[in-house]
């Protein structure tokens, strides 16, 4: 069965920086774009960045030029790295599957869900 | 990347019938028929409930249907049941090949 684990989340102060990672296991990872979203304590969630099979990126404005995603194929696993890190970045992370099948142009929806690590960004 | 904007609340008595709204623009509601729903519980992560607007996945309720109109989208649940009790998240694709999420909705079962 399909499972994404996440890890690396923790305190980090304002500034600072943080890599999340992801472990997948039980599909063909390589086969999937790959995604982060977020969640802020009490609020709703919020898309942060995807990859796609062919390493192309996308991010939300919100943390654009402070994140980077980034995937590694042999080791079925997703990251993003996080700098200059602020008060406002304080949420759950989510490692999602995003599912799109490019030969039918069908997809861009979340299939799969990691339980999620939280990040807080305080001093 | 303005959230897409759904009512803050619904709420409904068992066996009933609620809809959801999402809207949003010509630039991701209305742009694709990628439009998908999510159920998120307190402390939980989401579930996936509908896709490609009104796609149902294996194993979620056929209560559970979604439609859309021009840059509107809507979730309905049909009779209403206590486990229904959670937030919803709708998700468009955008013509900038982003994502966005609708602002959410708390849905009570009275």
């Amino acid at each position: 069965q399909v499972q994404l684990v996440e890890s690396g989340g923790g305190l980090v102060k304002p500034g600072g920086s943080l890599r999340l990672s992801c472990a997948a296991s039980g599909f063909t990872f390589s086969e999937f774009y790959m995604s982060w979203v977020r969640q802020a304590p009490g609020k709703g969630l919020e898309w942060v960045s995807y990859i796609t099979t062919s390493w192309t990126v996308y991010y939300a404005d919100s943390v654009k030029g402070r994140v980077t995603i980034s995937r590694d194929n042999a080791k079925n696993s997703l990251s993003l790295q996080m700098n200059s890190l602020r008060a406002e970045d304080t949420a759950v992370y989510y490692c999602t599957r995003l599912y799109y099948n490019i030969m039918a142009d069908k997809g861009y929806h979340f299939d799969y869900w990691g339980q999620g690590i939280p990040v807080t960004v305080s001093s | 990347q303005s959230a897409l904007t759904q009512p803050a609340s619904v709420s409904g008595s068992p066996g009933q019938s609620i809809t959801i709204s999402c809207t949003g623009t010509s630039s991701d509601v209305g742009a694709y028929n990628f439009v998908s729903w999510y159920q998120q519980h307190p402390g939980k992560a989401p579930k996936l409930m509908i896709y490609e607007v009104s796609n149902r996945p294996s194993g979620v309720s056929n209560r559970f249907s979604g439609s859309k109109s021009g840059n509107t989208a809507s979730l309905i649940i049909s009779g209403l049941q206590a486990e229904d009790e959670a937030d919803y998240y709708c998700n468009s694709h955008t013509t900038s090949s982003t994502l966005v999420f609708g602002s959410g909705t708390k849905v009570t079962v009275l």
